[in-house]
């Protein structure tokens, strides 16, 4: 089965500093990756996905990630971060074949400091 | 904004009544999804409809009621809830569940149930 893990619960970025989070799945062959932001109180908005061809894919809000697959990896990053970037954010995997479930990871709760 | 619309945005209810969640997307999605979410927790499946029909039942209770009246609409009925069902319930949408796997998944702003 597949599977997501998050390994950072909990981030504090300065504003305007780099940022990483962390993502890695278990599944056979090539999933389908996706990462999510939640706001407080809110549904989940796509930052981006990942399915096949350059393993480095951009997104909105500035942010890109990066598929390696002999990491078993698909890491978020942001070069530059803002106060807005504060929230929650999972990483997600969909196998590419049988079922259409997607696979959330536990997630990583972003804070930005002054 | 959201492209995936939920009604209401806030829900209150007693276990023994019965009240109901909306979703409506307009995308011309054939696949539907509802979610629960506990605080701090990641979101969980319960059910999937692929072109109006149940696809997926992630072994959600009886109380738990599905719907898909058409392709554009998505409910819950709930019907005597225990106070742990409280969470963010989510619907989501996407093209199509199974021959457009890259396809990501819509998710509207949820409905805030709380079972007193």
């Amino acid at each position: 089965a597949q599977s997501v893990t998050q390994p950072d619960i909990h981030i504090t970025v300065s504003e305007g500093a780099s940022l990483e989070l962390r993502c890695n799945y278990s599944y056979g062959a090539t999933p389908y990756l996706f990462w999510y932001v939640q706001s407080p109180g809110q549904g989940l908005q796509l930052l981006l996905k990942y399915f096949s061809g350059d393993t480095l894919v951009q997104g909105i809000k500035g942010f890109e990630a990066e598929f390696k697959r002999s990491q078993s990896s698909f890491n978020l990053r942001k070069p530059s971060v803002h106060w807005s970037d504060a929230a929650e954010y999972f990483c997600a995997v969909r196998n590419n074949f049988g079922n259409e479930k997607l696979t959330f990871g536990t997630g990583t709760r972003l804070t930005i400091i002054p | 904004d959201t492209e995936v619309t939920q009604t209401p945005k806030h829900l209150v209810m007693g276990m023994t009544n019965k009240k109901s969640l909306k979703c409506e997307q307009h995308m011309g999605h054939r696949a539907m999804y509802w979610y629960k979410q506990k605080a701090k927790k990641p979101p969980e499946l319960m059910f999937v409809y692929s072109y109006e029909k149940l696809s997926i039942n992630e072994s959600v209770p009886s109380r738990f009621s599905p719907e898909c009246p058409n392709s554009s609409l998505l409910n819950l009925h709930l019907h005597a809830l225990q106070p742990e069902d409280s969470a963010l319930y989510l619907c989501a949408s996407s093209q199509d569940s199974r021959a457009s796997r890259n396809s990501p998944l819509h998710f509207g702003n949820g409905t805030r149930l709380t079972v007193t």
